[in-house]
């Protein structure tokens, strides 16, 4: 079976800190996804990153970064510079294919200014 | 770019009345999930449909069901609510030749009294 662990909770910090996420996951296949979504107050979810098993390069997107290990499988996600804005609840997901996505159990984000 | 996009965003309804909940995917996007997300909990897969096909089943409840018509929208039906099926309900779509991103459209906020 798939699992999904985020063990933080939830997460506060002052605007300009960065704050790291946490993503362990669980799978018995070699091939699969990890994801990364925000979901805002407004509730939709934004879909932020997706990474394939085969390709453990880490990758930054402004003031996103994501950092996969399979040796701990882990998936974890970097704001850097915290904004206001970035206040949400950040899912971390699994998926096998085309199959359904997994979910972890969500770490809410408070930014402060 | 085109969206996911479900109707009604918001849906009223008392115990044991029904509901039908839409979606309509992305073009060209070939697959259709539907999942519930609790007050404060992750999101969890329902059920999913590619080429207009059932190609995954979760947690659905027998008083649920879905289809994926041949302009592959999608809709899910609600039989005799309970009080426990006020969620959050989304739509996601993808596209097997793109890649194994799930866009995911607004969410059906469903409220059940």
């Amino acid at each position: 079976a798939q699992k999904v662990t985020q063990a933080q909770t939830g997460i506060s910090v002052v605007e300009k800190e960065d704050v790291t996420l946490d993503c362990v996951y669980e799978t018995r296949d070699t091939t699969y996804y990890l994801f990364w979504y925000k979901q805002p107050p407004s509730g939709e979810l934004v879909f932020l990153i997706r990474r394939n098993s085969f390709d453990e390069q880490n990758e930054i997107s402004g003031r996103y970064s994501w950092n996969f290990q399979k040796s701990t499988s882990s998936f974890n996600f970097t704001i850097t510079a915290s904004q206001v804005v970035d206040s949400a609840v950040y899912f971390c997901a699994l998926a096998s294919g085309f199959q359904k996505l997994v979910f972890g159990t969500g770490t809410r984000l408070l930014v402060s200014p | 770019a085109a969206g996911v996009i479900q109707s009604p965003r918001h849906l009223i309804k008392e115990k044991r009345e029904t509901a039908t909940l839409k979606c309509y995917p992305i073009p060209r996007h070939d697959t259709v999930y539907w999942y519930q997300q609790g007050p404060g909990q992750d999101p969890q897969f329902l059920i999913s449909f590619y080429e207009k096909m059932q190609s995954d089943k979760g947690s659905i409840p027998d008083r649920f069901s879905a289809q994926q018509f041949s302009d592959y929208h999608s809709e899910l039906n609600m039989s005799s609510l309970e009080l426990g099926d006020s969620a959050l309900y989304f739509c996601a779509s993808s596209w097997r030749d793109f890649g194994y991103e799930q866009y995911f459209g607004p969410g059906t906020r469903l409220t059940v009294t």
